[in-house]
């Protein structure tokens, strides 16, 4: 079955403390992608990454890094995370018709 | 200027009812394709109807139907016959040009209310 997994789906941690949101496709899609979701504003992007190691900023990247070592993995990096980067998070792989979104990790900054 | 304006933040109405869902777009790409996802409370993106620039007819799936006026630059989805599962915050979004990397760009969204 076609799917991205995100984990945690849920995490709560306080401010400055390093995370990780993994992101894992089994579609040997090229394209992947990471976006937050905020009341009001609708999804924006975050990073984008179109293959291996090409990693390109999105609208939002500001306080995020992200690593593409592997085609399938693309995780999100806070590295001191703000109460302003509380929100939901999806990662999304492939474009187009063909883009799927993982389900989601809803992240709260104290 | 917004890309993707969805004017109607809230919509209301009953079972077996159609209901039409705004979206407008900006773009001067005349390669672009347009997108409708649904997200439940459960918080899932579940992807509905896909219009493409050069298409000439209005895309359909099942209960949903785009209804595209490219002159307007509107976009709307139409859904005949709601159900009590269809209440769900609804967003367009917008892919512009064939680049690859180009990101979609999403609407604020609409929440869509069904009732009994």
């Amino acid at each position: 079955e076609a799917q991205v997994t995100q984990n945690p789906r849920y995490l709560i941690t306080v401010t400055g403390k390093k995370l990780t949101v993994t992101c894992s496709q089994n579609m040997n899609h090229e394209y992947m992608s990471w976006y937050r979701q905020d009341p009001g504003l609708g999804l924006r992007q975050i990073y984008y990454s179109m293959n291996v190691e090409v990693t390109d900023k999105g609208d939002v990247p500001e306080g995020y890094k992200v690593s593409r070592k592997e085609k399938r993995n693309f995780p999100l990096i806070l590295e001191s995370p703000s109460p302003n980067q509380t929100s939901l998070y999806f990662c999304a792989s492939g474009l187009g018709l063909g883009q799927f979104f993982g389900p989601g990790t809803r992240l709260t900054v104290l | 200027a917004q890309k993707i304006t969805q004017t109607q933040p809230g919509m209301f109405v009953q079972e077996k009812e159609a209901v039409t869902l705004d979206c407008t777009y900006d773009t001067s790409d005349p390669s672009y394709g347009l997108f409708w996802y649904k997200q439940p409370s459960s918080g899932e993106m579940i992807f509905l109807i896909y219009q493409g620039s050069y298409d000439q007819q209005n895309a359909t799936e099942g209960r949903y139907s785009l209804n595209f006026q490219k002159a307007r630059k509107s976009a709307n989805l139409v859904i005949s016959a709601s159900q009590l599962g269809d209440s769900a915050m609804y967003f367009c979004a917008m892919r512009e040009g064939h680049q690859a990397g180009t990101a979609l760009i999403f609407g604020k969204g609409t929440t869509l209310s069904v009732s009994s």
